[in-house]
């Protein structure tokens, strides 16, 4: 099961707005409406924030959002702040026995 | 409060083996659905294995799979990995994680570092 693809970094300044992309395949983000998103700083574990592609956990600001269309995620950070500034992965279930396949990872850097 | 905290980490040769512990509390453990993920030093993150509630389902990466064993002891609110015949490219942050149905993992441990190295 193969990655799904991320672009490496996204950047804008703060109150600004950023969208992170995550593509996958017919056979995770486009079979499934099973897609989350994390995210991590550095030396952290990773933090939930989007979960059953656009649900957010309790204190989760409202700023984060997701949606999917076919085989792409997306996370868009409304309003950025500098606590934003932080590595964001997605992940969708695969299958069974492939309980889920994360993304590679984007560096979100505010300016 | 939902806590995990990963421990048996550490430095094994090549070939090792090493077990690595996950010790769950403020919730009820025995029902819910538990995965190791880890995080190779600089990389992404990596789904590594997965153990239903009643240790009846469990499923492996297949870079793990053959080597690697899931298991928990609902009694002591543990989840463990036993890793077996380490290779370098196991080196990495391993968390323990809940996961709730549609495969999100809403609670992490604080990771336990394994360095393969000889």
């Amino acid at each position: 099961q193969s990655a799904l693809t991320q672009p490496p970094s996204a950047s804008g300044s703060p109150g600004q707005s950023v969208t992170i992309s995550c593509t996958g395949t017919s056979s995770d983000v486009g079979a499934y409406n099973f897609v989350s998103w994390y995210q991590q700083h550095p030396g952290k574990a990773p933090r939930l924030i989007i979960y059953e592609v656009s649900k957010r956990p309790s204190g989760v600001p409202d700023r984060f959002s997701g949606s999917k269309s076919g085989n792409t995620a997306s996370l868009t950070v409304s309003g950025l702040q500098a606590e934003d500034e932080a590595d964001y992965y997605c992940s969708s279930y695969a299958g069974r026995n492939i309980r889920c396949v994360f993304g590679t990872g984007t560096k979100v850097t505010v300016l | 409060e939902v806590q995990l905290v990963e421990s048996g980490g550490g430095l094994v040769q090549p070939g090792g083996s090493l077990r690595l512990s996950c010790a769950a509390s403020g919730f009820n453990f025995n029902i819910y659905m538990m995965n190791w993920v880890r995080q190779a030093p600089g990389k992404g993150l990596e789904w590594v294995s997965y153990i239903s509630g009643d240790s009846v389902s469990v499923y492996y990466a297949d870079s793990v799979k053959g080597r690697f064993t899931v298991s928990r002891d609902n009694a002591k609110n543990s989840l463990y990995l036993q890793m077996n015949s380490l290779r370098d490219e196991d080196t990495a942050v391993y968390y323990c994680a809940r996961e709730r149905g549609g495969s999100y993992s809403d609670s992490w441990g604080q990771g336990t570092l394994v360095t393969v190295s000889s």
